[in-house]
């Protein structure tokens, strides 16, 4: 009965792979969002759909590309990863937008490039 | 300067202690303020809503200071499993797509 999931929860890669993050929402939520957690704690918006169109697109490099095939599942393709990529990702979801929306978050998926 | 600014802490205190975090904000636009808690490698979750009268849910206390845009955040009684970080959040204004900033948060350890 897990309200949002992550697969894989740790990815170890090698610079230069390709690798994706699933996530999936099973609250019925409209919207989702990607964060990323550096190794400061920083945790900073990615990106955001909702009914599957993208409304957050912040300054990320175009190797990460979101992908959501219907309203209950955003994906995270990385392109050539670098070793500043190494962080934690957290997939969110929420009813909306609203001012009184509560965002749900993940577990997380810790991404390691060595 | 940040968005979101906290005192990253830690704080250490004993169990029963009362402690105080503190953040300000810097977009007077902001909509809306929260305080999430993420344990040790582990998700954030909400705790609280703030309002601008302040509000109240059982030993955390929250307050929201607009004209200073300064945010607080109360914990009385404090027990073991309160240690976490704790994270400042303030919701865009109408037009950025509901994202939050969060501060970098936090931490509190509780010792017996």
């Amino acid at each position: 009965d897990t309200a949002v999931s992550q697969t894989p929860k740790y990815l170890v890669t090698q610079m230069g792979n390709d690798k994706s993050i699933k996530c999936e929402q099973n609250l019925g939520h409209d919207t989702m969002y990607w964060y990323k957690q550096d190794s400061k704690k920083f945790l900073k918006i990615m990106f955001s759909y909702n009914n599957k169109e993208l409304i957050i697109n912040e300054t990320v490099p175009n190797r990460f590309s979101p992908k959501s095939p219907d309203k209950a599942h955003l994906n995270l393709h990385i392109n050539s990863l670098e070793l500043g990529d190494s962080a934690v990702y957290f997939c969110a979801s929420s009813q909306g937008q609203g001012r009184s929306y509560e965002q749900y978050f993940g577990p997380g998926t810790r991404l390691t490039v060595t | 300067r940040k968005e979101v600014e906290q005192d990253p802490g830690p704080f250490n205190v004993p169990e029963g202690a009362t402690v105080a975090f503190n953040c300000t904000y810097s977009n007077s636009a902001s909509q809306s303020f929260f305080w999430y808690r993420q344990d040790c490698r582990k998700e954030p979750k909400l705790l609280m809503s703030v309002y601008s009268s302040g509000n109240e849910d059982g030993r955390f206390t929250a307050q929201l200071n607009r004209a200073s845009q300064y945010i607080s955040l109360l914990i009385r009684d404090s027990k073991l499993s309160d240690s976490a970080t704790y994270l400042c959040v303030v919701r865009g204004f109408y037009n950025q797509g509901g994202k939050l900033i969060f501060g970098q948060g936090t931490e509190l350890s509780v010792k017996p």
